[in-house]
């Protein structure tokens, strides 16, 4: 099983700022097949970056996702007031299971 | 518009059984795999189980299989998830998910449903 562990587990920012999360693997993603999701509370996550740098339709292009391998990032180049949220990676590749990190909040400073 | 409605949560008892249900809409229900992921209150999340496009092909979580049974019904654009020998760890919002990519197991989650809670409680 391939564990995926974000950091920092909280990033206290104000709009505007600029937001960095990291994702790391404990092996090799599969082909990049690493996807960011942001949740807002009482909501289910919606997909923002796919193939660890494609963005989904309809994501704004603040939003961008980088890396290969184990190492991961997504950066959120301006924080938007509704940017505020918990972040989610999830590799899809090999092996079975897939597995998501365990989460970073972004929350307003 | 693509929707996935989840039903069939609520509460039950330690070791008893529930059904979940996840009603899918506005794509080929029969070209994409389709997941369920959960989130206990205040957690991250976890994937459960996955069925394949075809309904030939399932994956479990270790910490649900011999336990939960998914399965998909093509001519109702249903998936469901029966659920048995509940324990109180199992409480959590259930998602189900669609896949990503036509006719290929390992993708993203491109869609979600709101999700429905089954709490097991005494």
């Amino acid at each position: 099983e391939i564990v995926l562990t974000q950091s920092p587990g909280t990033l206290s920012l104000s709009p505007g700022e600029r937001a960095t999360l990291s994702c790391r693997a404990s092996q090799s993603v599969t082909s990049n097949y690493l996807a960011w999701y942001q949740q807002k509370p009482g909501q289910a996550p919606r997909l923002l970056i796919h193939g660890a740098s494609t963005r989904a339709a309809g994501i704004p292009d603040r939003f961008s996702g980088s890396g290969s391998g184990t190492d991961f990032t997504l950066i959120i180049s301006t924080l938007e007031p509704e940017d505020f949220a918990v972040y989610y990676c999830h590799q899809y590749g090999s092996p079975i299971p897939w597995t998501f990190g365990q989460g970073t909040k972004v929350e307003i400073k | 518009q693509v929707q996935l409605v989840e039903s069939g949560g609520g509460v039950v008892q330690p070791g008893g059984s529930l059904r979940l249900s996840c009603v899918a809409s506005g794509f080929t229900f029969t070209n994409y795999g389709i997941h369920w992921v959960r989130q206990a209150p205040g957690k991250g999340l976890e994937w459960v189980a996955f069925v394949r496009f075809d309904g030939t092909t399932k994956y479990y979580a270790d910490s649900v299989r011999d336990r939960f049974t998914i399965s998909r019904d093509n001519s109702k654009n249903t998936v469901s998830l029966e659920m048995s020998s509940l324990r109180p760890e199992d409480t959590a919002v259930y998602f189900c998910a669609k896949g990503g990519f036509s006719g290929y197991d390992r993708a993203y989650f491109d869609y979600w449903g709101q999700g429905t809670l089954v709490t097991v409680s005494s």
